[in-house]
């Protein structure tokens, strides 16, 4: 059965240095989405993206945010500096549709910043 | 401003059927109710998902009632490997609001033997 990838699975980093999340989306997949989920909270949404551009993003999702696919397969999260509250795991998703059925995420990059 | 309410937890019997409900009262003409769940601290992984009509998979059976303000979802043989956290969210995918999945609380279903 076809899988999101994410690499790293755990990665730890100083407060105010830069993060790169990496994904790679089920290949006949279109849509593609980052979420996070702070230890014994709710998942998040953080933004969707489609078409080589944003097409939704949350409040959360702010300057220090950025997406990019740079290539037919990856999928990126940059953290432009991070702060302690970015601690997460973040998840990717993707899907054929966009709908909301069928939503394929992977295991997650578990960020920690300390 | 939650659109589904889900018990915070719920047991089953490891073979026994698990069925999980949410309320979901306000629901729109052109909102689906969709079901995902995540077990440990895994990427959430999709069930299932229905406008009006029950709706079943190799995964699960989905049962909306007619007026579509609650709907349940069943497991019908469970094991140890469906413990995990559900999560029942409503969203329209002609406006686009199904498209960011909207997390709430979810059940914690415990699998036991």
């Amino acid at each position: 059965e076809p899988e999101v990838t994410q690499t790293p699975s755990h990665q730890v980093t100083q407060m105010g240095q830069e993060v790169i999340l990496r994904c790679v989306p089920i290949s006949n997949h279109l849509y593609f989405y980052w979420y996070r989920q702070i230890l014994g909270q709710k998942v998040e949404f953080l933004v969707s993206f489609y078409n080589n551009e944003i097409s939704e993003k949350s409040e959360i999702f702010d300057d220090q945010f950025s997406v990019e696919r740079p290539d037919g397969s990856n999928f990126t999260l940059k953290i432009r500096s991070t702060k302690l509250e970015d601690s997460a795991m973040y998840f990717c998703a993707s899907s054929p549709t966009g709908t909301g059925d069928g939503y394929t995420f992977g295991s997650g990059t578990r960020l920690t910043v300390v | 401003d939650a659109k589904t309410t889900q018990p915070p937890s719920m047991d089953c019997a490891e073979g026994r059927a698990a069925n999980l409900p949410c309320n979901h009262s306000t629901i729109s003409g052109n909102e689906y109710v969709y079901w995902y769940r995540q077990i440990h601290s895994q990427g959430p992984q999709y069930i299932i998902h229905g406008l009006k009509n029950n709706e079943t998979n190799e995964m699960a059976s989905l049962i909306i009632t007619e007026d579509r303000k609650s709907s349940t979802l069943i497991l019908p043989h469970a094991t140890l490997r469906d413990t995990a956290v559900y999560y029942c969210i409503v969203g329209d995918p002609y406006t686009g609001t199904a498209s960011k999945l909207t997390f709430g609380t979810g059940t914690r279903l415990q699998v036991t033997l």
